[in-house]
């Protein structure tokens, strides 16, 4: 089974900390995603990457960075948190293959005060 | 205008009864569909999937796609209790990045 695992299920950081969020795969797949998940808006995607040290913005990036130094392992990175990036952070990988799925981690419930 | 669109709900069925979801869709270059589960306080996972127009069934679950009317549903037989979730659907172009809705959030009253 493939497993996509998050560091952590729940978080609490104070107004402009510097926050990492981690996220390993043990599927090799090619391509790794962050999406925030908020009541109403759905899944958003921040960033993704097709590659180790590659990645692409996605619809949300602002505040936001990334990380990819090994293929297994996608790291989310939030420069000064605030208020506004309290939200459902969700990981997901999947091969490269044209149209295929996307496997998810658990979720981090990010929480900032 | 979102690229997909899904009604939110949220929906409380009873127990056994039928489900449709739908999801509409307004980019034509969409070809493969998916529908994904979550439950409460958990990451999404692949219920179905579908490649262009047509019809998948998978157990009391039946995915449908209309291509020509940018519109996509699931149905749900004989609902059960542990149907209840939050259902989302996805949907891609070929690229690898999905594009999703909002999601329904369901509730099977026993």
């Amino acid at each position: 089974d493939v497993k996509v695992t998050q560091s952590s299920r729940y978080l609490v950081k104070r107004t402009g900390e510097k926050v990492f969020l981690e996220c390993v795969q043990d599927m090799d797949h090619e391509n790794m995603f962050w999406y925030r998940q908020d009541p109403g808006l759905g899944l958003r995607l921040i960033y993704f990457s097709y590659d180790v040290k590659m990645k692409e913005k996605g619809d949300i990036p602002e505040g936001y960075s990334v990380s990819r130094e090994k293929k297994e392992r996608f790291s989310l990175i939030l420069e000064s948190a605030s208020t506004n990036q309290t939200s459902m952070y969700l990981c997901a990988s999947s091969w490269t293959n044209v149209g295929t799925e996307a496997f998810f981690g658990q979720g981090t419930r990010l929480t900032v005060v | 205008q979102k690229e997909v669109e899904q009604d939110p709900g949220p929906l409380s069925v009873p127990e056994g009864a039928i489900v449709s979801l739908n999801c509409t869709y307004s980019n034509s270059a969409f070809q493969y569909f998916m529908w994904y589960r979550q439950y409460s306080r958990k990451g999404p996972e692949l219920l179905m999937y579908t490649y262009s127009s047509g019809n998948k069934e998978d157990g009391r679950f039946t995915a449908q796609v209309d291509k020509s009317s940018k519109y996509i549903s699931l149905f749900i037989r004989d609902s059960q209790p542990s149907d209840s979730a939050t259902y989302l659907c996805a949907m891609s172009w070929g690229a690898q990045k999905l594009v999703f809705g909002q999601g329904t959030r369901l509730t099977i009253n026993p």
